[in-house]
Order: structure tokens, then sequence, then C-alpha cells
């Protein structure tokens, strides 16, 4: 089952600040963060593990509660390259033999 | 330079024509796997691979077939394609489960 993000989508202007939000019905063992450009292939941003580690990527960092089963990215102080779509995607267990289930994404415009 | 290199980038054909895109990592990664974009969906799952010779099915299998004869190769194929699988398909491999995923440029597909 698809973890579900939010919000769907979010308008900012540069500099402000963002969260998104994912939650799973599942018990997680990791959580990925990815960023799309229009046209463009998903790239990775960062791997959150079981254990509530907090994670940084320059402006943009990320936490993860195992116990609510939620992660949250946070954009700080937003760029105009920030816009994308945003997907989060779950692991159930550690060495799972499954890749990735992601979310519907969270189209993130940072407007100047 | 890593990379996953999907072909072709763009592909119209009719139903019930058999086609394969191809996938191939020069990352010597065991995991790769398949998924379809559609929008509102998200990034859904195909069929996966452990390693060679080793596939398993995804969360939308329906339709599809691949094979992993070389543990660079990762091809999909669509025997009879139908105009509902008309999306957008990326090509991903990982070092192993749980890690960070790296994706193809996608593959276009429009089956009329």
């Amino acid at each position: 089952q698809q973890p579900v993000q939010s919000p769907q989508a979010v308008i900012l202007r540069e500099g402000e600040d963002a969260v998104i939000n994912c939650s799973s019905s599942k018990a997680l063992y990791s959580v990925h963060w990815y960023r799309q450009k229009h046209g463009e292939a998903p790239v990775f941003l960062m791997i959150l593990l079981k254990g509530g580690e907090q994670k940084g990527h320059d402006k943009i960092s990320a936490s993860f509660n195992e116990k609510k089963q939620q992660s949250s990215l946070y954009l700080t102080a937003s760029q105009l390259s920030y816009s994308g779509t945003y997907f989060c995607g779950t692991a159930p267990l550690p060495g799972s033999a499954r890749q990735l289930t992601f979310g519907s994404g969270t189209q993130l415009t940072v407007l100047p | 330079e890593a990379q996953v290199t999907q072909n072709p980038r763009y592909l119209i054909t009719v139903t019930g024509k058999k086609l394969t895109v191809t996938c191939s990592q020069n990352m010597n990664h065991e995991y790769m796997s398949w998924y379809r974009q559609d929008p509102g969906l998200g990034l859904r799952q195909i069929y996966y691979s452990m390693n060679v010779e080793a596939t398993d099915k995804g969360d939308v299998p329906e339709g599809y077939k691949v094979s992993r004869k070389e543990k660079r190769n990762f091809p999909l194929i669509l025997e009879s394609p139908s105009p509902n699988q008309t999306s957008l398909y990326f090509c991903a491999s990982s070092r192993r489960t749980g890690t960070e995923a790296f994706f193809g440029q996608g593959t276009r597909l429009t089956v009329v």
C-alpha cells in the first residue's frame, strides 16, 4: 500500500519554508526522499533509517518517527531550484526483497 | 559516469504489437526495478530483480514481463500492449534493497 503524502501541492515564495509529510499504515524500517523536476528522472535526496535520526542536505532536512510511521521533509528558505515533485518511498524491513513503495508525490512550486 | 540507460526515450505503438524497453546500468548493482508513473498515482513498481535470474512481481505486474539474464540489463517486455499501458516508465537500480536508487531518464510510451 502506498504511503500518503500531504499536501498534494504547495506554492511558496523564494525564501519561505515548507513541510511535506509522508505517512504509512505499515511499520517502516526506512524512508527515502526523492525530487523530480519536470521531464526528468527522480533524484535521490536522503534516506532515514529507523531510530528517528534527522538528516540534512543543504537547507533540506527530514525526520522520521517510526512509532507514528511518519516522515517529514523540511525545506528551509526555499530557492527556485527547489521546485519539483517530491516523493517519499518506504521500505518495511531491512534486507527486504521488495524495493521502495512510493507515495503519489507533492508538487512544490517556488515563485520569485 | 555512473548511470542507468533506458531506450527508447519515446515510443508510440499500436495495440497488440510486442515491444521491449531496454534498461542497462554500469554500477554493478544487484537490484533493479521498473516503475510506471501516472498522474496522481506517483511511481508504482511493476517488477523488481534481486540479482541475475531472480525476478518478482511488484504492485502492478499485469501485462508486463521482465528478464535478468545479465547483471547490468533488465529489459521490460510488453507482449501485447494495450492503451491502459500508456505511461511514463522508469528503470532504477540500487546497490541493494533499501539503498539509494538511481533512475534512468524514462521512457514515454503511448499505445494507440
